[in-house]
């Protein structure tokens, strides 16, 4: 079965923490990418990274991190220093080689000042 | 213009109205896709358009008709909805490899439009 799995629905934390959105994903695949995308309460979906299956490096981009495992099947995104503008519902997603993306039920985010 | 657009942001109908969703996308892909986001569920692909041609139709109901004349451009269009289909509808794009797909490229969505049936 291919699924995707954001245990956390809500999680808040007060500007300046550190936060970690967790992801667990499913597949039997052997090429499949994970994604994760931000929808903050506009209602578009932001894309945040793409990672292959053959790239366990993780990623840093400013404020934001990856941590790709394989060994569990996570994709973590993890938020340093988190700010108001942070506060959105975050969508993990795994892609096979079709046109599907598997979708999470998003974890929102609330950051209070 | 740039990325991926929609109109209208809102829409009010009834369940006897028509009415035609709209994106445009300026990022020179070749695939277009439509999603549905209700409330308290995953998002739901609709449909996909690769090189024009719909590959994908996900068991979506008649009353939502898509139509796709260049690979710029993808409409749905709506007649005689449910209250039911009150829900955000996403087009996205992304720029695939062939008319087949097989590609895993990134998919860019557009700001999506609110739609409330009455």
């Amino acid at each position: 079965a291919q699924k995707v799995t954001q245990a956390q629905t809500e999680i808040s934390v007060v500007e300046k923490e550190d936060v970690t959105l967790d992801c667990v994903y499913e597949t039997r695949d052997t090429t499949y990418y994970l994604f994760w995308y931000k929808q903050p309460p506009s209602g578009e979906l932001v894309f945040l990274i793409r990672r292959n299956s053959f790239d366990e490096q993780n990623e840093i981009s400013g404020r934001y991190s990856w941590n790709f495992q394989k060994s569990t099947s996570s994709f973590n995104f993890t938020i340093t220093a988190s700010q108001v503008v942070d506060s959105a519902v975050y969508f993990c997603a795994l892609r096979r080689s079709n046109y599907q993306l598997i979708w999470g039920a998003g974890t929102k985010l609330i950051i209070k000042p | 213009e740039t990325g991926v657009t929609q109109t209208p942001r809102h829409l009010v109908m009834g369940m006897t109205n028509k009415k035609s969703l709209k994106c445009e996308q300026h990022l020179g892909h070749n695939a277009m896709y439509w999603y549905k986001q209700s409330a308290k569920k995953p998002l739901e692909l609709m449909f996909v358009y690769n090189f024009k041609e719909q590959t994908e139709n996900n068991s979506v109901p008649s009353r939502f008709s898509p139509e796709c004349p260049n690979s710029s451009h993808l409409f749905l269009h709506l007649h005689t909805l449910q209250p039911e289909d009150s829900a955000l509808y996403l087009c996205a794009s992304s720029q695939e490899n062939g008319p087949s797909g097989g590609a895993l490229e990134t998919q860019y969505f557009g700001p999506g439009t609110r739609l409330l049936v009455l």
